[in-house]
């Protein structure tokens, strides 16, 4: 059974830091992984969707890199700002479901 | 507001009632997911269903939950008899195509209902 973990937990930085949150899963075969942001009492934001068979993705100050070998993907930050503030989520699909991390809680301090 | 949209925002229940909750996708989307987020877990998909059509319920609980995403309206979740531990937020997604993660389309998200069971 797949299973997605997320370290940290949570953190906290100062404003204009560049910061990396990671994501490992279990099991390899997957169609993509995709990262989402959720603010408190929202839903989740989609941010970028790595297809398996790419290793990144950008989206202006996010950027996804995707190690689908080594179960692995990160989500690097640069010049954090305080509304970058928010859990993160990653998530795998190998078919129909998405298999979910619990997240990331960032804080970004002015 | 085109997103999808969740209904009620937040639902309270006393133990052995019903609960529904409604899903409308975002326009042009005819494939839906509901998720159900529990107190510090993740994310557990429950269900996936294209129009009239279940198409994979393999994380639903066997017993009193359901699912339905009728030709026309919204896609209805229903909890009967609900208990304690049914207390959670329920999100629901929705994709223009079909496939789940094998289509390759990002999944967008309502807001969620928050259902508290007294």
């Amino acid at each position: 059974k797949q299973e997605v973990t997320q370290i940290p937990a949570a953190l906290s930085v100062p404003e204009g830091e560049n910061l990396v949150l990671n994501c490992s899963f279990t099991d390899s075969a997957i169609y993509n992984l995709q990262w989402f942001r959720q603010d408190p009492g929202k839903g989740l934001t989609s941010l970028l969707l790595i297809q398996s068979s790419q290793r990144e993705q950008t989206s202006g100050r996010l950027n996804a890199s995707l190690d689908k070998s080594s179960g692995r993907s990160t989500l690097y930050i640069a010049a954090s700002q305080p509304g970058d503030s928010a859990t993160y989520l990653c998530a795998v699909s190998p078919g129909n479901q998405f298999y979910f991390g619990t997240g990331t809680s960032l804080t970004v301090i002015p | 507001n085109a997103g999808v949209m969740q209904n009620p925002r937040h639902l309270v229940r006393r133990r052995g009632q019903e609960a529904r909750l409604r899903c409308s996708p975002m326009k042009g989307h005819s494939h839906v997911y509901w998720y159900r987020q529990l107190p510090e877990e993740g994310l557990k998909f429950m269900v996936y269903l294209q129009k009239e059509n279940i198409i994979d319920e393999s994380g639903m609980p066997k017993e009193r939950f359901s699912a339905e995403f009728p030709k026309e309206g919204p896609s209805i979740l229903r909890i009967q008899q609900v208990v304690r531990g049914d207390s959670a937020a329920y999100f629901c997604a929705s994709s223009p195509t079909g496939g789940g993660g094998a289509s390759n389309q990002p999944q967008h998200f309502g807001d969620g209902t928050r259902l508290s069971i007294l």
